[in-house]
């Protein structure tokens, strides 16, 4: 089963600082890459996709992809109250029908 | 935008019932997708369809079978409903997962079965 890890926190920065989530995958085939964010009680909204090796910035926003480590993050800069919320991040897969994976998503708080 | 409507939000259904979970896109998309969502489960993938009539198992399909007759609709069934059903239900769709499009889902339907 082609998986998605992500650690599952909770993570408490407090507000002004840098948020870093991480996320690692079992397929090497996977080419498409996004964080989702969810508020509680609400459905995921995404954030950033990301496609190739290195950053991808955008806003307050950076999110890093490192193929061969299998590895992708997101980096939250000056982290507002406003950006707690659980991140989940997805993986597309490779072999048979492909379909998106998600990790089990990581619960940030942002402390004023 | 692309809107994804799920027209059931709340729910609460008794052991045994037959229950139907409605999903509407309006966006022509070809892939749509089930997925539920537990506390520390994370998003699982229950079925999805690639195209009208088509249909394909997900990672936890038992219990659950879907329908799709026309493009824009999808529908979950739970032919017959148990506790260990009730969750956060969430409906997606995306155009074509090998352009790098992205997934965009429904505000969810959250099922209670007592």
């Amino acid at each position: 089963q082609k998986e998605v890890e992500q650690n599952s926190g909770p993570l408490s920065v407090p507000e002004g600082a840098i948020a870093s989530l991480n996320c690692t995958y079992s397929d090497r085939g996977s080419q498409s890459f996004f964080w989702y964010r969810q508020y509680s009680g609400k459905s995921p909204e995404l954030i950033m996709s990301i496609y190739s090796n290195g950053d991808k910035e955008d806003g307050r926003f950076t999110a890093q992809l490192n193929k061969a480590s299998q590895y992708v993050s997101l980096l939250i800069r000056d982290s507002q109250p406003s950006d707690s919320a659980t991140y989940l991040c997805a993986v597309n897969t490779q072999g048979g029908s492909e379909k998106l994976v998600f990790g089990k998503g990581t619960k940030l708080t942002v402390n004023p | 935008d692309v809107k994804v409507t799920q027209s059931s939000r709340y729910l609460v259904k008794r052991t045994g019932e037959k229950v139907f979970l409605e999903c509407v896109q309006d966006m022509d998309h070809e892939n749509m997708f089930w997925y539920r969502q537990d506390p520390g489960l994370g998003l699982r993938l229950i079925y999805f369809s690639y195209d009208v009539k088509m249909k394909e198992k997900g990672d936890i399909p038992e219990g659950y079978s879907v329908s799709r007759e026309k493009k824009e609709r999808f529908s979950l069934i739970l032919e017959s409903a148990s506790t260990n059903q009730t969750s956060m239900y969430l409906c997606a769709s995306i155009p074509d997962l090998n352009s790098g499009n992205t997934i965009y889902f429904g505000e969810g339907s959250w099922l209670t079965v007592v």
